[in-house]
């Protein structure tokens, strides 16, 4: 089956770090990835979406300056928090939609635990 | 916006028998798509039935199915024979499709314990 490989599953760093977080499909092109956001005990919220080759679409409220995603090939999605805090601390989840299968269910990784201290 | 909403923060079950999760949505379009994620303590996100807005019949996986009321706009997820591995976040999503295929709406999860 699809797999997406989301890399490192854990960080934790120092208050005004930047910190990059990958989301890989492993067998599979992936011309739209998404990244979610999920506190605790909490429901996901979708940040953005990434789009391979151009500049990703972010939701309401999210900011572009804080969260910087690159979708440069079509397998590989990167979310970097930038001069990260405390506030950023949270459950990062990537997913993807596999090229050439329209309407199909995503696939998704397996997250990242972010924590700045 | 779309909006999805489970109005049971928790729910629990004993070994073997039935439960059902709630969920109603809101939305403008006709042809969406509705899903059922579960979300165990390892947080990986599982899919576990798919409804397509379109297709009146309910959609079942094994003892997964869902009661799909397209005019209520409500999708419960019903889980037969509970069984311990049932234990988890349940999450309703929803996805209007179309060039928005992929951009999921959560609802706010179920947890759902199963006793023995």
């Amino acid at each position: 089956g699809a797999v997406v490989s989301q890399h490192p599953s854990r960080v934790i760093c120092k208050s005004g770090t930047s910190v990059k977080i990958e989301c890989r499909s492993l067998d599979f092109q992936a011309t739209t990835m998404f990244w979610y956001r999920q506190f605790p005990k909490q429901s996901l919220m979708l940040m953005a979406t990434s789009n391979e080759g151009s500049k990703a679409t972010y939701e309401q409220g999210v900011e572009k300056d804080k969260f910087l995603i690159n979708h440069a090939s079509l397998t590989l999605s990167t979310l970097t928090v930038t001069s990260a805090h405390p506030e950023d601390s949270s459950f990062y989840i990537c997913s993807a939609l596999e090229e050439g299968f329209s309407n199909q269910p995503q696939h998704f990784g397996d997250g990242t635990r972010l924590s700045i201290l | 916006a779309q909006t999805v909403t489970q109005s049971q923060p928790e729910m629990s079950v004993q070994e073997a028998e039935t439960v059902t999760l709630s969920c109603t949505y809101d939305t403008s379009e006709s042809d969406y798509y509705l899903f059922w994620y579960k979300q165990p303590p390892s947080r990986q996100m599982i899919l576990v039935i798919r409804q397509e807005a379109y297709k009146q019949q309910n959609a079942t996986e094994n003892r997964f199915s869902v009661n799909f009321q397209k005019a209520a706009k409500s999708f419960s997820l019903k889980i037969s024979d509970s069984q311990l591995g049932d234990a988890a976040m349940y999450f309703c999503a929803y996805n209007a499709g179309g060039t928005s295929y992929g951009k999921l709406t959560f609802g706010q999860g179920t947890i759902l314990t199963v006793h023995p």
